[in-house]
Protein backbone atom coordinates (compact mmCIF):
# COMPACT_ATOMS: atom_id res chain seq x y z
CA UNK A 1 0.00 0.00 0.00
CA UNK A 2 1.22 3.37 -1.39
CA UNK A 3 -0.54 5.40 1.36
CA UNK A 4 -2.32 7.07 -1.44
CA UNK A 5 -6.02 6.04 -1.48
CA UNK A 6 -8.75 6.99 -3.65
CA UNK A 7 -12.93 6.47 -3.11
CA UNK A 8 -14.96 4.97 -4.05
CA UNK A 9 -13.69 2.38 -5.70
CA UNK A 10 -15.92 1.26 -8.79
CA UNK A 11 -18.48 4.04 -9.70
CA UNK A 12 -20.95 3.55 -11.72
CA UNK A 13 -23.52 6.82 -13.13
CA UNK A 14 -25.51 7.66 -16.04
CA UNK A 15 -24.67 11.00 -18.24
CA UNK A 16 -26.95 13.21 -16.35
CA UNK A 17 -25.18 12.54 -12.84
CA UNK A 18 -23.04 14.50 -11.03
CA UNK A 19 -20.43 12.92 -9.30
CA UNK A 20 -17.01 13.44 -7.42
CA UNK A 21 -13.95 11.33 -6.89
CA UNK A 22 -12.18 11.65 -3.70
CA UNK A 23 -8.34 11.24 -3.57
CA UNK A 24 -6.18 11.60 -0.02
CA UNK A 25 -2.60 11.01 1.15
CA UNK A 26 -1.39 11.68 4.32
CA UNK A 27 2.46 11.50 3.36
CA UNK A 28 2.91 14.62 3.54
CA UNK A 29 3.59 15.40 0.06
CA UNK A 30 2.28 18.54 -2.50
CA UNK A 31 2.11 17.92 -5.76
CA UNK A 32 -1.00 15.94 -6.71
CA UNK A 33 -1.84 13.55 -9.93
CA UNK A 34 -5.16 12.91 -12.23
CA UNK A 35 -4.50 9.94 -14.97
CA UNK A 36 -7.03 7.84 -16.86
CA UNK A 37 -6.56 4.84 -17.78
CA UNK A 38 -8.84 3.40 -20.80
CA UNK A 39 -8.53 0.30 -22.12
CA UNK A 40 -6.00 -0.66 -24.90
CA UNK A 41 -4.58 3.03 -24.45
CA UNK A 42 -1.43 4.17 -22.53
CA UNK A 43 -2.05 5.89 -19.37
CA UNK A 44 -3.24 9.87 -20.21
CA UNK A 45 -2.44 12.54 -17.63
CA UNK A 46 -5.22 14.85 -16.88
CA UNK A 47 -4.56 17.34 -14.23
CA UNK A 48 -0.94 18.18 -11.78
CA UNK A 49 -1.26 20.03 -8.83
CA UNK A 50 1.08 21.71 -7.23
CA UNK A 51 0.88 23.26 -3.51
CA UNK A 52 -2.57 23.40 -4.22
CA UNK A 53 -2.46 25.36 -7.66
CA UNK A 54 -2.95 23.65 -10.66
CA UNK A 55 -0.17 23.68 -12.88
CA UNK A 56 -0.93 21.30 -15.97
CA UNK A 57 -4.41 20.88 -17.71
CA UNK A 58 -3.85 18.58 -20.42
CA UNK A 59 -6.68 19.60 -22.59
CA UNK A 60 -9.41 18.02 -20.78
CA UNK A 61 -12.88 18.64 -21.69
CA UNK A 62 -14.36 20.62 -19.08
CA UNK A 63 -16.91 17.93 -17.53
CA UNK A 64 -14.14 17.20 -15.72
CA UNK A 65 -12.90 19.58 -12.64
CA UNK A 66 -10.66 18.77 -10.56
CA UNK A 67 -10.31 20.61 -6.91
CA UNK A 68 -7.62 20.60 -4.70
CA UNK A 69 -8.88 22.32 -1.62
CA UNK A 70 -5.42 21.32 0.60
CA UNK A 71 -2.52 19.34 0.13
CA UNK A 72 -3.41 16.10 1.25
CA UNK A 73 -6.94 15.91 -0.91
CA UNK A 74 -7.75 16.33 -4.60
CA UNK A 75 -11.33 16.12 -5.87
CA UNK A 76 -12.40 15.04 -9.38
CA UNK A 77 -16.06 16.63 -10.29
CA UNK A 78 -17.52 14.55 -13.06
CA UNK A 79 -21.03 16.04 -14.53
CA UNK A 80 -22.95 15.59 -17.85
CA UNK A 81 -20.09 12.47 -18.62
CA UNK A 82 -20.09 10.24 -22.11
CA UNK A 83 -19.88 6.33 -22.34
CA UNK A 84 -16.08 6.96 -23.80
CA UNK A 85 -15.28 8.62 -20.46
CA UNK A 86 -15.55 5.06 -19.06
CA UNK A 87 -12.25 3.84 -17.28
CA UNK A 88 -9.87 3.48 -14.51
CA UNK A 89 -9.03 7.09 -12.93
CA UNK A 90 -5.59 6.82 -10.90
CA UNK A 91 -4.86 9.75 -8.56
CA UNK A 92 -1.39 9.81 -7.52
CA UNK A 93 1.19 12.17 -5.39
CA UNK A 94 5.02 12.86 -4.95
CA UNK A 95 6.86 15.07 -3.04
CA UNK A 96 7.73 18.44 -4.28
CA UNK A 97 11.42 19.21 -4.33
CA UNK A 98 13.81 17.68 -2.66
CA UNK A 99 15.59 15.55 -5.60
CA UNK A 100 12.49 13.04 -5.57
CA UNK A 101 10.85 11.85 -8.74
CA UNK A 102 8.73 9.35 -8.17
CA UNK A 103 5.02 9.25 -8.29
CA UNK A 104 3.20 6.92 -5.90
CA UNK A 105 -0.50 5.61 -7.66
CA UNK A 106 -3.60 4.85 -5.62
CA UNK A 107 -5.48 2.06 -6.17
CA UNK A 108 -7.90 3.76 -8.64
CA UNK A 109 -11.50 4.16 -9.10
CA UNK A 110 -13.08 2.02 -11.91
CA UNK A 111 -15.81 4.08 -13.83
CA UNK A 112 -18.36 2.86 -16.11
CA UNK A 113 -20.95 5.84 -17.45
CA UNK A 114 -23.95 4.17 -18.81
CA UNK B 1 6.08 9.86 -32.50
CA UNK B 2 5.67 7.84 -29.46
CA UNK B 3 8.02 9.05 -26.20
CA UNK B 4 7.75 5.75 -24.98
CA UNK B 5 7.83 2.51 -26.57
CA UNK B 6 7.12 -0.79 -25.40
CA UNK B 7 7.23 -3.84 -28.01
CA UNK B 8 5.68 -6.32 -26.24
CA UNK B 9 2.09 -6.47 -25.77
CA UNK B 10 2.53 -9.62 -23.94
CA UNK B 11 5.25 -12.37 -22.57
CA UNK B 12 4.97 -16.10 -20.54
CA UNK B 13 8.16 -16.79 -18.08
CA UNK B 14 8.46 -19.95 -16.29
CA UNK B 15 8.52 -19.45 -12.87
CA UNK B 16 12.23 -18.87 -11.03
CA UNK B 17 13.20 -17.95 -14.47
CA UNK B 18 14.31 -14.66 -15.47
CA UNK B 19 12.63 -12.26 -17.84
CA UNK B 20 13.53 -9.05 -19.66
CA UNK B 21 11.04 -6.47 -20.26
CA UNK B 22 11.46 -4.04 -23.36
CA UNK B 23 11.41 -0.27 -23.62
CA UNK B 24 12.94 2.40 -25.24
CA UNK B 25 12.18 6.00 -25.09
CA UNK B 26 12.80 9.03 -26.95
CA UNK B 27 13.68 12.74 -25.87
CA UNK B 28 16.25 15.24 -26.54
CA UNK B 29 16.61 16.02 -23.16
CA UNK B 30 19.94 15.62 -21.31
CA UNK B 31 18.72 15.31 -17.58
CA UNK B 32 15.37 13.14 -17.67
CA UNK B 33 14.18 10.01 -15.55
CA UNK B 34 13.00 6.67 -16.58
CA UNK B 35 10.45 4.69 -14.22
CA UNK B 36 9.06 1.15 -14.14
CA UNK B 37 5.67 0.32 -12.26
CA UNK B 38 3.82 -3.02 -12.20
CA UNK B 39 -0.02 -2.77 -12.32
CA UNK B 40 -1.68 -5.89 -10.69
CA UNK B 41 -5.76 -6.88 -11.67
CA UNK B 42 -6.67 -4.91 -8.58
CA UNK B 43 -5.64 -1.92 -10.66
CA UNK B 44 -2.99 -0.23 -8.10
CA UNK B 45 0.24 1.06 -10.12
CA UNK B 46 3.28 -0.09 -7.61
CA UNK B 47 6.27 1.90 -8.56
CA UNK B 48 9.26 -0.97 -8.69
CA UNK B 49 12.68 0.91 -10.02
CA UNK B 50 13.59 3.93 -11.26
CA UNK B 51 17.24 5.08 -12.98
CA UNK B 52 18.15 8.65 -13.65
CA UNK B 53 19.92 9.92 -16.99
CA UNK B 54 22.92 10.90 -14.61
CA UNK B 55 23.20 7.47 -12.91
CA UNK B 56 26.21 5.56 -14.33
CA UNK B 57 25.62 2.23 -12.93
CA UNK B 58 22.16 0.79 -13.37
CA UNK B 59 19.64 0.72 -10.83
CA UNK B 60 18.72 -2.16 -8.72
CA UNK B 61 16.09 -2.80 -6.35
CA UNK B 62 15.64 -6.29 -5.15
CA UNK B 63 14.67 -8.91 -8.38
CA UNK B 64 14.72 -5.77 -10.43
CA UNK B 65 17.12 -4.46 -12.36
CA UNK B 66 17.43 -1.86 -15.07
CA UNK B 67 19.22 -2.74 -17.57
CA UNK B 68 19.92 0.96 -18.86
CA UNK B 69 21.50 1.92 -22.09
CA UNK B 70 21.88 5.67 -23.25
CA UNK B 71 23.10 5.47 -26.41
CA UNK B 72 20.63 3.15 -27.31
CA UNK B 73 17.48 4.86 -25.86
CA UNK B 74 16.70 1.73 -24.23
CA UNK B 75 15.59 0.84 -20.33
CA UNK B 76 14.54 -2.57 -19.96
CA UNK B 77 13.25 -4.24 -16.40
CA UNK B 78 14.75 -7.67 -15.54
CA UNK B 79 13.19 -9.82 -13.42
CA UNK B 80 15.40 -12.31 -11.88
CA UNK B 81 13.56 -15.45 -10.25
CA UNK B 82 10.14 -14.97 -11.56
CA UNK B 83 7.26 -15.18 -9.35
CA UNK B 84 3.39 -16.07 -9.87
CA UNK B 85 2.67 -13.21 -7.82
CA UNK B 86 5.02 -11.15 -10.57
CA UNK B 87 2.35 -11.72 -13.25
CA UNK B 88 0.95 -8.32 -13.96
CA UNK B 89 0.99 -5.41 -16.52
CA UNK B 90 4.07 -3.71 -16.69
CA UNK B 91 4.38 -0.03 -17.80
CA UNK B 92 7.50 1.80 -18.51
CA UNK B 93 7.75 5.76 -17.79
CA UNK B 94 9.90 8.93 -18.82
CA UNK B 95 10.17 12.52 -16.92
CA UNK B 96 11.43 15.14 -19.41
CA UNK B 97 13.72 17.50 -18.19
CA UNK B 98 14.85 18.37 -14.77
CA UNK B 99 12.70 17.60 -11.84
CA UNK B 100 10.11 20.17 -11.14
CA UNK B 101 6.57 20.51 -9.74
CA UNK B 102 4.51 19.39 -12.13
CA UNK B 103 6.99 16.80 -13.32
CA UNK B 104 4.74 14.80 -15.57
CA UNK B 105 5.27 11.64 -16.91
CA UNK B 106 4.81 9.59 -20.10
CA UNK B 107 4.00 6.01 -20.20
CA UNK B 108 4.38 3.01 -22.57
CA UNK B 109 1.79 1.05 -23.86
CA UNK B 110 2.42 -2.02 -21.64
CA UNK B 111 3.64 -5.25 -21.46
CA UNK B 112 1.48 -8.03 -19.77
CA UNK B 113 3.50 -10.96 -18.00
CA UNK B 114 2.28 -13.91 -17.02
CA UNK B 115 4.18 -16.35 -14.76
CA UNK B 116 3.61 -20.02 -15.61
CA UNK B 117 4.03 -22.38 -12.96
Amino acid sequence: ETGVTQTPRHLVMGMTNKKSLKCEQHLGHNAMYWYKQSAKKPLELMFVYSLEERVENNSVPSRFSPECPNSSHLFLHLHTLQPEDSALYLCASRPRGGGSDTQYFGPGTRLTVL
Amino acid sequence: AQKITQTQPGMFVQEKEAVTLDCTYDTSDQSYGLFWYKQPSSGEMIFLIYQGSYDEQNATEGRYSLNFQKARKSANLVISASQLGDSAMYFCAMREGLTNAGNMLTFGGGTRLMVKP
